[in-house]
């Protein structure tokens, strides 16, 4: 158990639709990560946030946007749904902002679109 | 721009047998290096990581990688496959100019056969 939690563990939706996934990091933690996992593309960086504030950005769709709020949980919102969007994507959270800071991720949320 | 490459996609052994998985990196500073492994289902538990000490590095169950800047590699070995070892396998690089985050290689699944 890495101490990140993910929910909800599975989420079916259809086309169009707006869903939100929620992190809660490990105690301490101050960054979160969002990595999108998926057969075509591998595992993608998607946001970082630290304290708060976005830190750093990757390959995210405008669909999608992000937050990490005062007691450090983060939520991942994707609207707007489309097929490809089905994928694992994962949470990790670590202490600080050096570059070689464990990553702790959480078990994912598996997301399906029909 | 930092990348890392994993030469093939699937590894299979022997029960006994010595694992080697290759990755390689490129980056125009000195790189931050991680293994993970992936076992069905669930998120990513990391295995060790490089961050400029010694160049062997020793991880969990057994594992370890050796960092070598003349060949850009840190390749992840095991003396002994186990079964349970059967799983997937990803290397990464923290990105420096980014926060810390993840570049992934496509990942190698290991099989271990009795």
């Amino acid at each position: 158990d890495s101490g990140v939690t993910q929910t909800p563990k599975h989420l079916i939706t259809a086309t169009g639709q707006r869903v939100t996934l929620r992190c809660s990091p490990r105690s301490g933690d101050l960054s979160v990560y969002w990595y999108q996992q998926s057969l075509d593309q591998g595992l993608q960086f998607l946001i970082q946030y630290y304290n708060g504030e976005e830190r750093a950005k990757g390959n995210i769709l405008e669909r999608f946007s992000a937050q990490q709020f005062p007691d450090l949980h983060s939520e991942l919102n994707l609207s707007s749904l489309e097929l490809g969007d089905s994928a694992l994507y994962f949470c990790a959270s670590s202490g600080q902002r050096d570059l070689t800071d464990t990553q702790y991720f959480g078990p994912g949320t598996r997301l399906t679109v029909l | 721009a930092q990348s890392v490459t994993q030469l093939g996609s699937h590894v299979s052994v022997s029960e006994g047998a010595l694992v080697l998985l290759r990755c390689n990196y490129s980056s125009s500073v000195p790189p931050y290096l991680f293994w993970y492994v992936q076992y069905p289902n669930q998120g990513l538990q990391l295995l060790l990581k490089y961050t400029s000490a010694a160049t062997l590095v020793k991880g969990i169950n057994g594992f370890e990688a050796e960092f070598k800047k003349s060949e850009t590699s840190f390749h992840l070995t095991k003396p002994s496959a186990h079964m349970s070892d059967a799983a997937e396998y990803f290397c990464a690089v923290s990105d420096s100019n980014q926060g810390g985050k993840l570049i992934f290689g496509q990942g190698t699944e290991l099989s271990v056969k009795p």
